[in-house]
């Protein structure tokens, strides 16, 4: 299964954009990067996906380089709301369970 | 903007019971899964299901497990002897059809029920 590696936690305070970096240097020609929100004792929530280059949609940016080999998740003017764990993983529609993997995760701590 | 359901909240089980734990997918979706969180630790993948069928499943998805799509609408998963390390979160997820080489359907999770098996 590709393997995806993100930092443990991180903290930042609010108003302050959160750069989170997930490193998948085996991704395939064919994956997509896909970000998922955690709260606690709450089901993980889609985030944004993208392939390459920039993907921004309402709640984030997403950043991927020309090697693909890593992504980052940025949030701008991060809240007290934001606190939660960040997944991200690494697939196609027909790759079956490795695209539905989970990781670790990075927990965002913002304080006020 | 509909959602998954899960019921119940919460369940509450002696060791060797069996549970089953019950999600309405949203409705025109045609992909379905189970993961499950023990407190503290990852989300982890159970088992996929597509076209009345285990598409596909995990080493913790043994034969003590089993899913079912009942009818139109319900999608269960149960676990036949309930064991003490069975606890945990369990969350059910759906996702709109998939075309191979595209982008991942967003999988769509419930807020899960927390099994307690004591």
């Amino acid at each position: 299964l590709a393997k995806t590696t993100q930092p443990i936690s991180m903290d930042s305070y609010e108003g302050q954009e959160v750069n989170i970096t997930c490193s998948h240097n085996n991704i395939a020609t064919n994956d997509y990067i896909t970000w998922y929100q955690q709260f606690p004792s709450q089901g993980p929530r889609f985030i944004i996906q993208g392939y390459k280059t920039k993907v921004t949609n309402e709640v984030a940016s997403l950043f991927i380089p020309a090697d693909r080999k890593s992504s980052t998740l940025s949030l701008p003017r991060v809240s007290l709301s934001d606190t939660a764990v960040y997944y991200c993983l690494v697939g196609d529609s027909g790759t079956g369970r490795r695209a539905l993997t989970f990781g670790s995760g990075t927990r965002l701590q913002v304080q006020p | 903007e509909p959602e998954v359901t899960q019921t119940p909240s919460h369940q509450v089980t002696q060791m060797g019971q069996e549970v089953i734990l019950r999600c309405v997918p949203i409705s025109n979706h045609l992909y379905f899964y189970w993961y499950r969180q023990i407190l503290g630790q990852k989300v982890e993948f159970l088992v996929s299901f597509y076209n009345n069928e285990i598409s596909e499943k995990s080493e913790i998805f043994d034969d003590q497990f089993s899913v079912e799509r009942p009818d139109g609408s319900n999608f269960t998963l149960k676990i036949r002897s309930t064991k003490l390390e069975d606890s945990a979160m369990y969350f059910c997820a759906s996702s709109e059809a998939m075309v191979k080489g595209s982008p991942n359907s967003p999988l769509h999770f419930g807020n899960g029920t927390r099994l307690t098996v004591t």
